[in-house]
C-alpha cells in the first residue's frame, strides 16, 4: 500500500523567512507529484506538479524537487508572506486497480508571522 | 469560471436522510474523481470515471454511497441513510489530457456534509 508522509504536522515561520516542507513516499513506482495548498474550509489549489521524469518545477517563488530513489520530495517556499498560511499537502500519483489516482499526506499546516 | 464546481458548499443533515452532491468538472476534462477528507487528514480516494463509466470504487465506498456520471458531463454523488460518520467534506477533481499519467489533477471548493 502506498503512503504518503509529511512532517511537520505544522510550521510557524516569521515574515520574510524561506521554508521547506518535507513529504516522503514508500513506494517508487509514483508517476507524478503534485503538490496542493488548503485554506480552512476550502477546496485544494494546484500548487506545481513535477513528473517522475523530472526533478524539479519552479513557479514564482516555489520550488518543487523529486528524488524517486530516496522517495522525497521538498517544496521550497521563498520570501515567505502572510498570505502563505494554509496547509501543504503533497499526493502521489499511483496506479490502482482501474485509474491513476492520488494518495496525499495528511499536509504541514504552515503560519507565517507578520 | 473554467474550474471545478462543486454544489452545495455546504449541507447539513439528519441522520438517516439522503443526500446528494454534484460535480461540474473542466469541460474538457474525462477523468473524474471523488475524494473525502476530514479533520486534520489527507484527501482519501472514494471513485474515478472515465468518460461516463465507474472504473473503480475504494473499499471506503459502502453500500450506501451511489456515484453516477450520465454523459461523461457532470457527476453526482448520492449517500443514503446517512451517518455521523459520513460527515466530512467531499471533494471532487478531474483530469485531462491524452496521458493517463502526466496531467495535472484540479480540485473544486468541495461539499461539507455534516450529519446531526
Amino acid at each position: 500500500k502506498q503512503e504518503v508522509t509529511q512532517i511537520p504536522a505544522a510550521l510557524s515561520v516569521p515574515e520574510g523567512e524561506n521554508l521547506v516542507l518535507n513529504c516522503s513516499f514508500t513506494d517508487s513506482a509514483i508517476y507524478n507529484l503534485q503538490w496542493f495548498r488548503q485554506d480552512p474550509g476550502k477546496g485544494l489549489t494546484s500548487l506545481l506538479l513535477i513528473q517522475s521524469s523530472q526533478r524539479e518545477q519552479t513557479s514564482g517563488r516555489l520550488n518543487a524537487s523529486l528524488d524517486k530513489s530516496s522517495g522525497r520530495s521538498t517544496l521550497y517556499i521563498a520570501a515567505s508572506q502572510p498570505g502563505d498560511s494554509a496547509t501543504y499537502l503533497c499526493a502521489g500519483l499511483y496506479s490502482g486497480a482501474g485509474s491513476y489516482q492520488l494518495t496525499f499526506g495528511k499536509g504541514t499546516k504552515l503560519s507565517v508571522i507578520p | 469560471d473554467t474550474g471545478v464546481s462543486q454544489d452545495p458548499r455546504h449541507k447539513i443533515t439528519k441522520r438517516g436522510q439522503n443526500v446528494t452532491f454534484r460535480c461540474d468538472p473542466i469541460s474538457e476534462h474525462n477523468r473524474l474523481y471523488w475524494y473525502r477528507q476530514t479533520l486534520g487528514q489527507g484527501p482519501e480516494f472514494l471513485t474515478y470515471f472515465q468518460n461516463e463509466a465507474q472504473l473503480e470504487k475504494s473499499r471506503l465506498l459502502s453500500d450506501r454511497f451511489s456515484a453516477e456520471r450520465p454523459k461523461g458531463s457532470f457527476s453526482t454523488l448520492e449517500i443514503q441513510r446517512t451517518e455521523q460518520g459520513d460527515s466530512a467534506m467531499y471533494l471532487c477533481a478531474s483530469r485531462g489530457g491524452q496521458s493517463r499519467s502526466n496531467t495535472e489533477a484540479f480540485f473544486g471548493q468541495g461539499t461539507r456534509l455534516t450529519v446531526v
